[in-house]
């Protein structure tokens, strides 16, 4: 089926490791975003890649790093994980004002 | 300074009631987006809409660009029916950027 593959699911880190969360959309969209989701804080911008080749911070950006590596994937990774960065992520793709998520990945720094 | 708005924060109702949820927002916009989300689950894009009214299923969207808001209905609401919704605008200044409400938790009771 068409749409946003995030990976992984579900994962627990100890704080000052690193990880790399994927994400991969197959729809041909041009661009892709990075949020976290908070309780009680809604949605917020990571970082957001208007096209293959660029990057561009959001609302909370500090202590993460992207790559859009090619059309189809657009990689969050954090270098020094820290128990703030508790959260769930969204990887998500649009184009044309059409919107489509990820299913998300659980994190929890320890 | 919350662009997006969201009424009310949470809401219970028992099984088969209408059921409405309102958003406003401050910013001109390109498009406005309805997302549900289920405890423990992805993001869905329920509608897109820039004018007017869009239905599907039980679920109505309206639209009103001249006062800045929307609303979601729900028809014949069902336990199925409790999840998170959120409303997501797409600001006319800010080509890749989307302004997100903290979301409407709807618990429907059988």
């Amino acid at each position: 089926n068409a749409g946003v593959t995030q990976t992984p699911k579900f994962q627990v880190l100890k704080t000052g490791q690193s990880m790399t969360l994927q994400c991969a959309q197959d729809m041909n969209h041009n661009s892709m975003y990075w949020y976290r989701q908070d309780p009680g804080m809604g949605l917020r911008l990571i970082y957001y890649s208007a096209s293959e080749g660029t990057t561009d911070k959001g609302e909370v950006p500090n202590g993460y790093n992207v790559s859009r590596l090619n059309k189809r994937e657009f990689s969050l990774r954090l270098e020094s994980a820290a128990p703030s960065q508790t959260s769930v992520y969204f990887c998500a793709s649009t184009q044309n004002y059409g919107y489509t998520f990820g299913s998300g990945t659980r994190l929890t720094v320890v | 300074k919350n662009e997006v708005e969201q009424s009310p924060q949470n809401l219970t109702a028992q099984e088969g009631e209408f059921i409405t949820i309102n958003c406003s927002y401050s910013v001109g916009i390109s498009a406005l987006h309805w997302l549900q989300q289920h405890p423990g689950g992805g993001i869905v894009s329920l509608f897109m809409l820039s004018s007017g009214k869009k239905k599907h299923g039980r679920l109505i969207a309206t639209i009103n660009i001249q006062e800045k808001h929307s609303s979601l209905h729900i028809t014949a609401s069902h336990p199925r029916d409790s999840a998170v919704y959120i409303c997501a605008v797409h600001p006319a200044q800010f080509v890749n950027q989307f302004y997100f409400g903290t979301g409407t938790s709807l618990t429907v009771i059988p």
